[in-house]
């Protein structure tokens, strides 16, 4: 079966990193996403990922080993409104979308 | 990016009755997604509506219990009938829009349904 693992919920303090990890066993893979999504509110698009290595946007990175079946987000000098759930999404060999529970991030003053 | 307009934002309904959620896009698109997303867990593909033919459906679902409208190419429905507390959830409707080089999900902001 098709799996995408992240953790449930992360806590971090603000002003600090955090790394998300996202593990993911496709049938293919076609590019995988990752999105934000504050409470009672739809995902917004934050990264994508089809290669090897890290793509950089601002304080959000996104990283990628293909070989592994490994992504990670990174997100640097949090700031309370970073305060969200974060999923990851896989494209599979049939250009379905298989997406990760979420991962909740709490930060801490 | 596309902008989608969902209603209604949230709905309150008696058991046993049927409830329509509206999607509205600002372009034409050829395929919209409808998504469930129950509490604290993440997206389930319903189905896929495309104009002019019947809507795709994904294991687990069926027409009857999730018809869809698909009239033209901005504007889809998603009917969830005969309701039960088991359907309170959320349902968002989402199109594909190039972005970064990849076809990237855009959401309605959701319809939040709590069935009594």
């Amino acid at each position: 079966g098709q799996n995408i693992d992240q953790p449930t919920e992360m806590t971090a303090t603000e002003g600090a990193i955090v790394q998300i990890n996202c593990t993911y066993q496709t049938s293919g893979f076609n590019g995988l996403f990752w999105y934000q999504q504050h409470a009672g509110e739809a995902p917004t698009f934050l990264s994508y990922n089809v290669l090897d290595g890290l793509e950089e946007k601002g304080r959000f990175s996104s990283f990628l080993s293909r070989s592994k079946g490994y992504s990670y987000l990174l997100l640097k000098e949090l700031q309370m409104k970073d305060s969200a759930s974060y999923l990851c999404a896989v494209r599979d060999s049939n250009y379905q979308l298989i997406w990760g529970a979420g991962t909740k991030l709490i930060i801490k003053p | 990016s596309a902008v989608i307009s969902q209603k209604p934002s949230r709905d309150i309904c008696q058991r046993g009755t049927s409830l329509t959620i509206q999607c509205q896009v600002d372009s034409q698109v050829t395929m919209m997604f409808w998504y469930r997303q129950q509490p604290g867990q993440s997206l389930t593909l319903i189905a896929t509506a495309n104009q002019g033919s019947e809507a795709t459906y994904e294991s687990g679902f069926v027409i009857d219990k999730f018809p869809i409208s698909r009239p033209n190419l901005t504007f889809s429905t998603l009917t969830v009938s005969n309701m039960s507390p088991e359907d309170s959830s959320i349902y968002l409707c989402s199109v594909e829009t190039g972005t970064s080089g990849a076809n990237v999900l855009t959401f309605g902001a959701g319809s939040r349904l709590t069935v009594l």
